[in-house]
């Protein structure tokens, strides 16, 4: 099992809906969590983390934890074109209490909004 | 700030030479990653270093890549000899703290080994 598993997609949605994605870990201990976007020729920038159960908006974004079920996803309502990329989601994985102090990505799931 | 700068932004060499890229954290941070990007593989951290020390080296492939931090202003990441294989787009992050913090990619630099 992967440590942090994501739909590859591609995902496709229509311009306005609202784009799910959903991001497993495999470590009971991870406190961090982040999603990052990437475009086609770009690094990886944040847009959104969260480290407690439950939700948190920003915007249009709304990131959701379940550490219980060891599930983050996340939430672009009014989708536009311009949201069309690669998104990562990164777990601090922690071992034995211990944290790696690094981050662990998806393989990512690719987001494409049609007008 | 100018955020992480990256040097160079594209490489292409012959198989057997080396290769040395170069990053440039933001000024302050305390924490840096190099990570190699692959369609095959995805994103994956090669070496961290924390207050210019290495720290985590277990995703180096093997013993032809090389890292180090001099300094906190600087770092390279040396492939001796390099392969087809190493193929890449190479990133460096920093982050003020741990995992917890935000990490800031800087540009990337694409690696072509014919």
């Amino acid at each position: 099992q992967k440590e942090v598993e994501q739909n590859s997609g591609p995902l496709s949605v229509p311009e306005g809906a609202i784009a799910s994605l959903n991001c497993t870990y495999s470590d009971r201990g991870s406190q961090s969590f982040f999603w990052y976007r990437q475009y086609s020729g770009k690094s990886p920038e944040l847009i959104m983390s969260i480290y407690s159960n439950g939700d948190k908006e920003d915007g249009r974004f709304t990131a959701q934890l379940n550490k219980a079920s060891q599930y983050v996803s996340l939430l672009i309502r009014d989708s536009q074109p311009s949201d069309s990329a690669t998104y990562l989601c990164a777990v601090n994985i922690y071992s034995g209490g211990t944290s790696y102090g690094k981050l662990t990505f998806g393989q990512g799931t690719i987001l494409t909004v049609h007008p | 700030d100018a955020g992480v700068i990256q040097s160079p932004r594209h490489e292409v060499t012959e198989m057997g030479q080396e290769v040395t890229l170069r990053c440039k954290p933001i000024s302050g941070h305390d924490y840096l990653f190099w990570y190699r990007q692959t369609m095959m593989r995805g994103l994956e951290l090669l070496i961290y270093f924390n207050n210019n020390v290495p720290i985590d080296d277990s995703g180096m492939p093997e013993d032809r890549f090389s890292a180090k931090m001099p300094n906190a202003s600087f770092s390279t990441l040396k492939i001796q000899p390099s392969e087809p294989r190493d193929s890449a787009v190479y990133f460096c992050a920093s982050s003020l703290g741990s995992g917890t913090d935000t990490q800031y990619f800087g540009p990337g630099t694409r690696l072509t080994v014919l």
